[in-house]
């Protein structure tokens, strides 16, 4: 069955440090990736999708077919990353299927 | 300004009440998708829409129904209320090949 993994609940980290939310997948076929954030208070959106390689808030993904991968990196932290973090797998036009989610913790 | 609108943003109600959770858009996508999720917990697909009169189930099996008469609104109801209902239900709307554009939510509490 189609599976996204997010392993680590919570990451916290200190402001400035570098920052990877890991996602690992499972699919059969061609997979299209993503990455939703939610801040405090606001709503589910995209931050990124791997097929657009794009840097967003200075967050990168990239998708590693081999290790069946797509983390989220950034390399210096701010505290207005601190949200909940999910990964999400398209598995058809229509259905997206989501991890767990992430809490990002970034300490002043 | 297009969007995607839940209503209400909380409800607690008794066992047994009939519900239906609102969810309109104004962005003219034809598909939408209930979302139920818990507390720290993945989002499950509970139903989804191609378009009007189109209704599916998810993966995750539910007691709500749905309706899609049209476009723009996309209500799911459940009969009866009961405890193992409570939580948060996320609408979403989208198109072909764009990402899923998520509502505020709607957080449920049956007592």
């Amino acid at each position: 069955a189609q599976r996204v993994t997010q392993p680590e609940k919570l990451l916290s980290v200190f402001k400035g440090a570098p920052v990877e939310l890991k996602c690992n997948y499972s699919y059969s076929g061609s997979p299209e990736l993503f990455w939703y954030v939610q801040y405090s208070r606001q709503r589910l959106q995209l931050l990124l999708r791997h097929i657009s390689r794009e840097s967003i808030k200075g967050f990168t993904a990239d998708l590693n077919k081999g290790e069946t991968s797509f983390h989220l990196k950034k390399p210096f932290a701010q505290e207005e990353d601190s949200a909940m973090y999910y990964c999400a797998l398209r598995e058809s036009s229509y259905k997206l299927i989501f991890g767990s989610g992430t809490r990002l913790l970034v300490r002043p | 300004e297009a969007d995607i609108y839940q209503t209400p943003r909380y409800l607690v109600i008794g066992t047994g009440k009939k519900i239906t959770l609102e969810c309109s858009q104004t962005m003219g996508h034809d598909k939408m998708y209930w979302y139920q999720q818990d507390p720290g917990m993945e989002l499950h697909l509970i139903h989804y829409s191609y378009g009007v009169n189109s209704t599916e189930k998810g993966d995750l099996s539910s007691e709500s129904t749905v309706s899609r008469i049209r476009t723009e609104h996309f209500p799911l109801t459940l009969e009866s209320a009961r405890p193992s209902h409570t939580s948060q239900y996320l609408c979403a709307a989208g198109g072909p090949n764009t990402e899923a554009f998520f509502g505020q939510g709607t957080r449920l509490t049956v007592v």
